[in-house]
């Protein structure tokens, strides 16, 4: 069955520091999601793709976030620097794309600290 | 923000009972579709209901809809240690660009 592959699984890092998520979706998805969610609560969209377009990046804090997703398939989301409150788990997430009954397919997530 | 609220926060049974997670939201939608996600896991999902439906059974989940509520619920029938797990409601808005809002779920344990 085709999975949502995302690296690393956990990330520690130091404040001030550079990391970076990556995310292949299911073959042939055009719509690709990154999410953080924090402990507790429900996953918040931080972008959206359409192929290789962003669709919605109205909730990535862009002064130390980055997203691209060059070709249309696989994407990175940067992080620079990292602060403390990054410490949260990233998922990302692929779907069709078809309008009206979209379901998403998560990866397992990459799990960040920050200390 | 999140559009959902799910109540309980948390809820614990024994297995073999029912386990009954609600879900209100704000605006109309398109479908309202459940997730579940296990400790340290992506989610996984698990039923879709439209807007024009009020209930779907899917083996044992049971959803409901409530459109002029704005509200759902999800059953868990005959549950086992293994449906122990948070549980997400996650809204398709009307006139959102294939976008889900995702409610901030319900913790269920199933005790052996």
């Amino acid at each position: 069955e085709a999975e949502v592959a995302q690296s690393p699984r956990y990330k520690i890092t130091e404040k001030s520091q550079a990391v970076a998520f990556w995310c292949d979706p299911i073959s042939g998805h055009a719509t690709l999601y990154w999410y953080r969610q924090i402990l507790g609560q429900g996953p918040e969209l931080l972008v959206q793709f359409q192929d290789e377009s962003v669709v919605d990046d109205s909730q990535l804090p862009k002064d130390r976030f980055s997203a691209e997703r060059l070709k249309g398939v696989d994407s990175t989301l940067k992080i620079q620097p990292a602060e403390l409150g990054d410490s949260a788990m990233y998922l990302c997430a692929s779907s069709l794309g078809l309008a009206g009954e979209h379901i998403q397919y998560f990866g397992a997530g990459t799990r960040l600290s920050v200390l | 923000s999140q559009q959902g609220e799910e109540d309980p926060q948390a809820l614990s049974i024994q297995e073999g009972e029912n386990a009954t997670m609600n879900c209100s939201y704000k605006t109309s939608i398109n479908n309202l579709q459940w997730y579940r996600q296990n400790s340290g896991r992506g989610l996984v999902h698990l039923i879709l209901i439209r807007s024009n439906e009020r209930e779907k059974h899917s083996g044992r989940l049971r959803v409901t809809l409530d459109t002029s509520k704005k509200s759902s619920s999800l059953l868990i029938t005959a549950s086992r240690a293994a449906d122990t797990a948070s549980y997400f409601c996650a809204t398709d808005v009307s006139g959102s660009a294939r976008q889900l809002t995702f409610g901030s779920g319900t913790q269920l344990t199933v005790l052996p």
